[in-house]
């Protein structure tokens, strides 16, 4: 299973663009990237899934280069209703494995 | 409302007990998992699905055992609970194995609590 590694935390300001990138070397062929979002005392929320190069949905964009061993989540004009930890799964889909996730703090 | 329903939210056990966790989910979903979170932690699989009568372990199998009969239902069975059992259980369920996209749908979890 491809391990993911991505910050821990980060700070940002309501409507600024927020970036949050995950490594992922040793991704499989058949590996998709998948990011959740989840709030406290709630379980994850879907947010956006891609194999290769750019997927956008009314939320978020996920970016990932022709190499696949990275990818960035982003989250257009933050709101504070955005805090919340993100994670990125990487793995087939019937195998996805959660990380320890990226707290995002968006402040006024 | 269509998702993931789980039962009970809250669940105070001691030592020794078993109880059966509740997982149903009414979007006809293939595939349907467990999860465990610890405090300040990410989600660890503990068993799953791909179909009715199909089971597997995840990452964190020991002391639970799951059964599918249904498409609809996917139970988790503590056996005999243990303070390190202590955590929210997060039930899942997704439309197909190999139809990318629409991700896991979660339900709101079950916190439990073995003292």
């Amino acid at each position: 299973l491809a391990k993911t590694t991505q910050p821990i935390s980060m700070d940002s300001y309501e409507g600024q663009e927020v970036n949050i990138t995950c490594s992922h070397n040793n991704i499989a062929t058949n590996d998709y990237i998948t990011w959740y979002q989840q709030f406290p005392s709630q379980g994850p929320r879907f947010i956006i899934q891609g194999y290769k190069t750019k997927v956008t949905n009314e939320v978020a964009s996920l970016f990932i280069p022709a190499d696949r061993k990275s990818s960035t989540l982003s989250l257009p004009r933050v709101s504070l209703s955005d805090t919340a930890v993100y994670y990125c799964l990487v793995g087939e889909v019937n195998d996805m494995r959660f990380g320890a996730g990226t707290r995002l703090t968006v402040k006024p | 409302n269509a998702g993931v329903t789980q039962t009970p939210k809250f669940q105070v056990l001691k030592t020794g007990q078993s109880m059966t966790l509740q997982c149903a989910q009414d979007m006809n979903h293939e595939y349907m998992s467990w999860y465990r979170q610890d405090p300040g932690m990410g989600l660890r699989l503990i068993h799953y699905s791909v179909g009715a009568g199909i089971t597997d372990q995840g990452e964190v199998p020991n002391g639970y055992n799951v059964s599918r009969s249904t498409t609809e239902d996917f139970p988790l069975r503590l056996l005999s609970a243990a303070p390190s059992q202590t955590s929210v259980y997060f039930c899942a369920s997704s439309y197909s194995l190999s139809v990318a996209g629409s991700g896991y749908t979660f339900g709101s979890g079950t916190r439990l609590t073995v003292v």
